[in-house]
């Protein structure tokens, strides 16, 4: 089956930094890429995510930027503070898959400090 | 809106027990999903029902039953535990199947 790849497993950066998260896909029928935030303790929240037919989108200080030719997909995260540390996970939904199924990726564990 | 709830919190079993997490939503969802989360692994899916009166197989199903009761709430039974079930347990719901998945704040089971 579909398969995501999630790079750095571990990000650390100081306050004010910005932070990029990256992930890979394989199936080119894939068409929704949402990224969740997961703090200690608590289940994924959906932070922002991307359609197919999208390049790149913004809210705030978070951005998704979308490569289909490349099959990869990003996460940006400007002017970073401490209640920006926790993990990131990226998915994905591909019209391949049987069902509504997200695929995600293994996370990354941002660290921000100040 | 209490959003998406899970009971129990924590679960400690013992090798061959049973059994039920519950999972209800407040929100009207249509579509339901049981998720796993395991040490440096992403959220695999268990099960997961499109919509009520349905139920679908995902990515690690083994081990695992599922029950849609109603609209509101969708149940994962564990009919005779193993150490490999150990996890975090997601419940999560979406409008519809293809909509944003809103997530439970988990159940960590430990199987002995």
């Amino acid at each position: 089956g579909e398969n995501v790849e999630q790079h750095p497993s571990t990000l650390s950066v100081q306050e004010g930094d910005s932070a990029v998260i990256k992930c890979t896909y394989s199936d080119s029928a894939s068409n929704y890429f949402p990224w969740y935030k997961q703090e200690l303790g608590k289940g994924p929240q959906l932070i922002i995510d991307i359609r197919s037919n999208v390049g790149e989108k913004k809210d705030q200080r978070i951005a998704v930027t979308l490569n289909k030719t490349a099959k990869h997909f990003s996460l940006h995260i400007t002017e970073t503070q401490p209640e920006d540390s926790a993990v990131y996970f990226c998915a994905l939904r591909s019209a391949n898959q049987a069902g509504t199924a997200l695929i995600f990726g293994k996370g990354t564990t941002l660290s921000v400090s100040s | 809106n209490a959003g998406v709830t899970q009971t129990p919190k924590f679960q400690v079993l013992k090798t061959g027990q049973s059994m039920t997490l519950q999972c209800a939503q407040d929100m009207n969802h249509n579509s339901m999903y049981w998720y796993r989360q395991d040490p440096g692994m992403g959220l695999r899916l268990i099960y997961y029902s499109a919509s009520e009166g349905t139920t679908d197989k995902g990515e690690v199903p083994n081990g695992y039953n599922v029950s849609r009761l109603n609209k509101r709430e969708f149940s994962l039974r564990l009919e005779s535990a193993a150490p490999s079930q150990t996890s975090v347990y997601f419940c999560a719901s979406s409008e519809w199947a293809y909509n944003e998945q809103f997530f439970g704040p988990g159940t960590r089971l430990t199987v002995l």
